[in-house]
């Protein structure tokens, strides 16, 4: 069975700084990987996607994030975080032969703080 | 604009009383999902509908059922809630082979 690793539950960046948030993926076969952030009480937004390809992959909002089968990692950068993009952030990875057809497996998600 | 629509947005229900959630989609997509999502917690997949197949995930309690009357509409029947049962609960859609999921907003069940 496929699982999502986020090892940081909380992260505090200050606006204007970088940012990384790391995801860690175990999956038998070629993972189909998703970024998604959730504002509080909202629902989900998809940031960005990896299937194939190129192994760096651009989102909306000036985020990417690069797959690195060798580390099994998908982490998630941005280069100069904004006040608004505190929110939490979710990894997810695809499960069955449809990629993510047949329903997402989450990380637990790390929580973003911006600091002024 | 096409969309994933989740009504209501707040649910509040006694402990034991059945409650129906909805979801609608206006994308036409054949897939349509039901997560539940507790609080500081991931979202986890109930079951989705590929057309009219089902698929429930082994770990899905019984008392959380699904109904999808046509390719627009999904609805998330929970027959007997119980207190753990107080959640977000999301809905999302794909077209199988896309691989994307599109989420709507979700509903926030209270059990009281």
């Amino acid at each position: 069975a496929q699982s999502v690793t986020q090892p940081d539950i909380h992260i505090t960046v200050s606006e204007g700084a970088s940012l990384e948030l790391r995801c860690n993926y175990s999956y038998g076969a070629t993972p189909y990987l998703f970024w998604y952030v959730q504002s509080p009480g909202q629902g989900l937004q998809l940031l960005l996607k990896y299937f194939s390809g190129d192994t760096l992959v651009q989102g909306i909002k000036g985020f990417e994030a690069e797959f690195k089968r060798s580390q099994s990692s998908f982490n998630l950068r941005k280069p100069s975080v904004h006040w608004s993009d505190a929110a939490e952030y979710f990894c997810a990875v695809g499960a069955g032969s449809g990629g993510g057809a047949d329903g997402l497996t989450f990380g637990k998600g790390t929580h973003l703080i911006i600091q002024p | 604009d096409a969309m994933v629509i989740q009504n209501p947005r707040y649910q509040v229900t006694q402990f034991g009383k059945p409650v129906t959630l909805s979801c609608s989609q206006t994308l036409n997509h054949n897939v349509m999902y039901w997560y539940q999502q507790k609080s500081s917690q991931a979202p986890k997949l109930l079951f989705h509908y590929y057309d009219k197949d089902f698929n429930n995930e082994a770990d899905t309690p019984d008392n959380f059922q699904s109904r999808r009357p046509n390719t627009s509409f999904c609805f998330l029947d929970i027959r007997s809630p119980g207190l753990g049962d107080a959640a977000m609960y999301l809905c999302a859609t794909s077209w199988r082979g896309s691989e994307t999921q599109y989420f709507g907003p979700g509903t926030r069940l209270l059990v009281l």
